[in-house]
Parts: C-alpha cells; sequence; structure tokens
C-alpha cells in the first residue's frame, strides 16, 4: 500500500514568508509525528498527534510553527516569519497508534530559506 | 533528558564482513527501541522494533539486541553487502511523561559504507 507522502518534496523561501509544509499518512494510522533534521541538531522532535487527543507540541522551536490535523488525517506544518535556521528537512511519520507500533517516515520536505 | 549515542560514528568495511552497530541510552526508562537506515536524500526506513520486555529481535540478516538495564542495543549485520551502506539510526521513546510517550529521542547515526 502507499507510504507516508509529503508534499513539497522541496522548498525554497525568502526569510520572512510564510510556508506550509503537508503530510498525508498511510490510511488508518492514527497517529503523526513531525521531526526535522539539520546537519548540526540531527533529527527533532516537533509535534505528534494521536487521534483526537490534544498533540503533544513539546518539540515546536518557537511559536512561528504551528501544525494541524484535519479529519484525523492529512496535516499541514506552517512555518511564520522563516529564518535562515529553519532550512532543514522537515520528516513526517505515522503509526497506527498506540506506543508498541513502529513509525513509518515519508521522504522529507526540504527546506531552505534564504 | 534521554541522550541517545551511536558509536562508530562512521564505518567502512568489505564486502562478507558481519559488523555491529551500537547504540547507548541515558535513560533505561524506555518503552521500545527503534533502528532505522536512512539512504542519502531519503526519509528513514524501519529496521527492527524492541520493545522494552523484549531482547532482541531478527529480520533477514539484521539482528538487534536490547539490554534495557544497561542502557544498549546492538544492530548487527551478517555477510554485509554493498546495499547496505546507509545511515543507520537508534531512537528510543521514554517510558514515562505523559504526553510525551509518543516522540522518539534519535542518536546521531552511524554511516555504514559497504564496499565490494
Amino acid at each position: 500500500g502507499a507510504g507516508v507522502s509529503q508534499s513539497p518534496s522541496n522548498k525554497v523561501t525568502e526569510k520572512g514568508k510564510d510556508v506550509e509544509l503537508r503530510c498525508d499518512p498511510i490510511s488508518g494510522h492514527t497517529a503523526l509525528y513531525w521531526y526535522r533534521q539539520s546537519l548540526g541538531q540531527g533529527l527533532e522532535f516537533l509535534i505528534y498527534f494521536q487521534g483526537n487527543s490534544a498533540p503533544d507540541k513539546s518539540g515546536l522551536p518557537s511559536d512561528r510553527f504551528s501544525a494541524e490535523r484535519t479529519g484525523g488525517s492529512v496535516s499541514t506544518l506552517t512555518i511564520q516569519r522563516t529564518q535562515q535556521e529553519d532550512s532543514a528537512v522537515y520528516l513526517c511519520a505515522s503509526s497506527r497508534g498506540g506506543h508498541d507500533y513502529e513509525q513509518y517516515f515519508g521522504p522529507g520536505t526540504r527546506l531552505t530559506v534564504t | 533528558k534521554q541522550e541517545v549515542t551511536q558509536i562508530p560514528a562512521a564505518l567502512s568495511v568489505p564486502e562478507g564482513e558481519n559488523l555491529v552497530l551500537n547504540c547507548s541510552f541515558t535513560d533505561s526508562a524506555i518503552y521500545n527501541l527503534q533502528w532505522f537506515r536512512q539512504d542519502p536524500g531519503k526519509g528513514l526506513t524501519s529496521l527492527l522494533l524492541i520493545q522494552s520486555s523484549q531482547r532482541e529481535q531478527t529480520s533477514g540478516r539484521l539482528n538487534a539486541s536490547l539490554d534495557k538495564s544497561s542502557g544498549r542495543s546492538t544492530l548487527y549485520i551478517a555477510a554485509s553487502q554493498p546495499g547496505d551502506s546507509a545511515t543507520y539510526l537508534c531512537a528510543v521513546r521514554r517510558l514515562s511523561g505523559g504526553t510525551s510517550y509518543g516522540k522518539l529521542t534519535f542518536g546521531q547515526g552511524t554511516i555504514l559504507t559497504v564496499h565490494p
């Protein structure tokens, strides 16, 4: 079946602009995660959605970052007033739910802020 | 705060060798541990998931072990092949902490090169 998909695959934006990154999880997966991967920091957790529960936003680096998940499926990560340090690969993952299950990752969106 | 360390940072071996990648974590109160591989410019591919109650998991030429009390996991790759060349990442999920259950904490990875 289809895996996790993300769009766009690459995004170049000017400093100060807003960007939206999209994630389509595997059908039927109730849990969805956002991470980012940058050269200096490795892979960092950003936010986690599980069913109808309030999301765990503990990894969001600033209030410029937000995410939503509509209808328990597609998620959008929004970065407002982008800064150069936001340049990274943003990875989305989903799992069947609960903590016993593997997380399956999408190919990522490479964001470059110029 | 959980910290995950992977040793070595890079490894280069000739084809056919058996090899071991190491992962250590500072907080033994984990729910499970997952090994991934990442090819250049690609996302992560899940290799093995070990629950905290398990000692090891096997998939083909891969075997992962977990010693929770000592905070260690190893990934054993038998009869390595050039196609195994990738970055290998381990990640742990915390046992407690309310809503922090979900997130994975990653190591920095081991870059593996298998040359013909």
